[in-house]
């Protein structure tokens, strides 16, 4: 079982759509969770950040994270063109040490 | 722009050679961290660096080293370059000791070993 788990998609929706992107993960020592999207040729780009379970909304963005089911969401609202891209997951036991991402989901955002 | 650079932006080897790449962080940052990202795959850590010591390695062989210069920009170097070694190789920098602050990405190296 890999460490982080993720749905590589691809997911394809209709612009204006909500879109629900998941991770499980394995290793209960997690604290920092964060989602990132990447462009094509492109570095991951943060989105989101949040500690321990809770959840946290920036913008068209809602990241949840429930760490008794060890499984994260990003909800986003009103989905757009732009959004089209691969989303990863990442999270850590340690503030800023150690990452491990998800293979990440692709989403295609059509207009 | 997250202000992390990465150069080259591409490079072509053979298997067996020696290859380097390198970062600049973004102003500020004294931490750079190094992953791998093959294709249709999240990053993978390689190591990180902060103030020049490495402060963190996962689970990449020896062949895999790093450096940290003074001003905090950085590079990694792999010897005896394998195909599998053919991959994105994202640079990171962040305030280590800011607890809001986190990770920015450059937009990477792609290496190719033939």
């Amino acid at each position: 079982q890999k460490e982080v788990e993720q749905d590589p998609g691809p997911l394809s929706v209709p612009e204006g759509a909500i879109v629900s992107l998941n991770c499980t993960y394995s290793n209960s020592a997690f604290q920092y969770f964060m989602w990132y999207r990447q462009y094509s040729r492109k570095g991951p780009e943060l989105l989101m950040y949040t500690y321990s379970s809770g959840n946290k909304e920036d913008g068209r963005f809602t990241a949840q994270v429930d760490k008794s089911s060890k499984y994260i969401s990003l909800f986003i609202r009103d989905s757009q063109p732009s959004d089209s891209a691969t989303y990863l997951c990442a999270m850590s036991p340690n503030y800023g040490q150690n990452f491990v991402f998800g293979p990440g989901t692709r989403l295609s955002v059509l207009p | 722009e997250t202000g992390v650079t990465q150069s080259p932006t591409h490079l072509i080897k053979t298997r067996g050679q020696q290859v380097t790449l390198r970062c600049s962080s973004q102003s500020g940052h004294n931490t750079v961290s190094w992953y791998q990202q093959a294709l249709g795959q999240g990053p993978q850590f390689i190591f990180q660096y902060y103030r020049e010591e490495e402060n963190g390695r996962g689970n990449f062989p020896p062949r895999f080293s790093g450096l940290q210069f003074p001003n905090y920009s950085s590079e990694l170097n792999v010897n005896a370059l394998e195909l599998d070694d053919s991959a994105l190789y994202l640079c990171a920098s962040s305030r280590l000791a800011e607890y809001t602050d986190t990770q920015y990405f450059g937009p990477g190296t792609r290496l190719t070993v033939l």
